[in-house]
């Protein structure tokens, strides 16, 4: 079964640090969201990206906050300069079909920040 | 911001007896309704939706139930397995504006052998 695949499933950075994370959606799906839930706390929309171009953003995903397909297969979140309180489990999801909502998630990659 | 909730963060259940998970929404554009089910370690799995247009959805052994006036919803485990033992979250979406979910806050359903 086609899965969307998340790298790295953990990762420990300093405050103040760049982080990239990665994604890998379902091959012939077109729409694609970052969701980040911090412990303990509902699962909280990012961002929603489609036809190379953000359609939607959260007043989570502030200046510091990007999001880039680089090629046809990768989808990347970038914290620029991170926080203490980015400290979250970040989901990248993909759909192929608009309005439907069907989201398939990948496992997720935990971010800390020292 | 609670535009979606779910009131109980826990629900134990004997094993073969029916689970009953529990959501309510304020916001009146939500009109497609979605159930995610997550272990630890992984990320949400979709398990049923339900459209506004219905007030009920039933696949195998989940059913969800919609109650628009009270702006309320339901899933429905019958006959629970321990297998059903994880964390289920309600999500709510405007079909008329982005492709955004919202989420509720999670209910644990342990099921008891």
């Amino acid at each position: 079964e086609p899965e969307v695949t998340q790298t790295p499933s953990h990762q420990v950075t300093q405050m103040g640090q760049e982080v990239i994370l990665r994604c890998v959606p379902i091959s012939n799906h077109l729409y694609f969201y970052w969701y980040r839930q911090i412990l303990g706390q509902k699962v909280e929309f990012l961002v929603s990206f489609y036809n190379n171009e953000i359609s939607e953003k959260s007043e989570i995903f502030d200046d510091q906050f990007s999001v880039e397909r680089p090629d046809g297969s990768n989808f990347t979140l970038k914290i620029r300069s991170t926080k203490l309180e980015d400290s979250a489990m970040y989901f990248c999801a993909s759909s192929g079909v608009p309005g439907a909502n069907v989201l398939t998630f990948g496992a997720g990659s935990r971010l800390t920040v020292l | 911001d609670q535009q979606v909730k779910q009131n109980s963060p826990s629900l134990s259940v004997q094993e073969g007896r029916i689970s009953i998970l529990n959501c309510d929404y304020t916001n009146s554009m939500f009109d497609y309704f979605l159930w995610y089910k997550k272990y630890p370690a992984e990320g949400p799995t979709f398990l049923i939706s339900i459209s506004s247009i219905k007030d009920k959805n039933e696949d195998g052994r989940f059913t969800v139930f919609l109650n628009k006036s009270a702006k309320h919803l339901s899933l429905h485990i019958v006959p629970s397995q321990p297998g059903d033992s994880a964390v289920y979250f309600c999500a709510a979406s405007a079909l008329r504006g982005a492709q955004k979910l919202v989420f509720g806050q999670g209910t644990r359903l342990t099921i008891n052998p």
